[in-house]
């Protein structure tokens, strides 16, 4: 089945520590977009990347980094520079990051991180 | 900012339809209108978009006026299953996906 896969569902982790969450396509989608929820909310663009090495930082990039070494992969790092960590993180991808209705956005479940 | 403004929730009978309104005054030209909606703790489902005429898909109708400036998502027969927050986003690019807070739909028995 294609689809956008992120693990773990549930992450924990101390505070202080960097967590990497992952993220996986086989939709041969060329860009991808990780987002933050916290409860309530809508969500907010932390990074998006177009293609392979290539990221941008989106509206509150601050305390986190990614990387795009293949085109079905995009991690996110949370870092200990990040004051809030604790969020649901969403991981999207669409055929291209310009464009009409072909370029639907599709999201993976999500990983819900708790800082202790 | 979001560019859309939506009621924070709405019930709706089971079996009735749904009519979910979403005024989006300052949308450009050239800019879609798209729906998603998201089950507790899910990622956001894609249910139907549109730019000036007025859609139909399996899930639902979009029903877009004139001038643009505002949407109805039409759930034709709501079920349980349809109790979801539901988003109503223009956009032009990708990295233009501005998430509100949404409404919270509620389908009671």
């Amino acid at each position: 089945d294609g689809g956008i896969t992120q693990s773990p569902k549930y992450l924990f982790r101390k505070e202080g520590q960097n967590v990497t969450l992952s993220c996986e396509q086989n939709l041969n989608h060329d860009a991808m977009y990780w987002y933050r929820q916290d409860p309530g909310q809508g969500l907010r663009l932390i990074y998006y990347s177009q293609i392979v090495n290539d990221f941008q930082k989106g509206d509150i990039a601050e305390g986190y980094s990614v990387s795009r070494e293949k085109k079905e992969s995009f991690p996110l790092t949370v870092t200990s520079a990040q004051k809030n960590p604790t969020a649901f993180y969403l991981c999207a991808s669409t055929t291209r990051l310009a464009g009409g209705p072909q370029d639907t956005q599709y999201f993976g479940p999500g990983t819900r991180l708790t800082v202790l | 900012d979001a560019k859309t403004t939506q009621p924070t929730s709405m019930d709706c009978a089971e079996g009735r339809a749904a009519n979910l309104p979403c005024n989006h005054s300052t949308i450009s030209g050239n800019e879609y209108v798209y729906w998603y909606r998201q089950i507790h703790s899910q990622g956001p489902q894609y249910i139907i978009h549109g730019l000036k005429n007025n859609e139909t898909n399996e899930m639902a109708s979009l029903i877009i006026t004139e001038d643009r400036k505002s949407s109805t998502l039409i759930l034709p027969h709501a079920t349980l299953r349809d109790t979801a927050v539901y988003y109503c986003i223009v956009r032009l690019f990708n990295n233009d996906m501005r998430f509100g807070a949404g409404t919270r739909l509620t389908v009671k028995p």
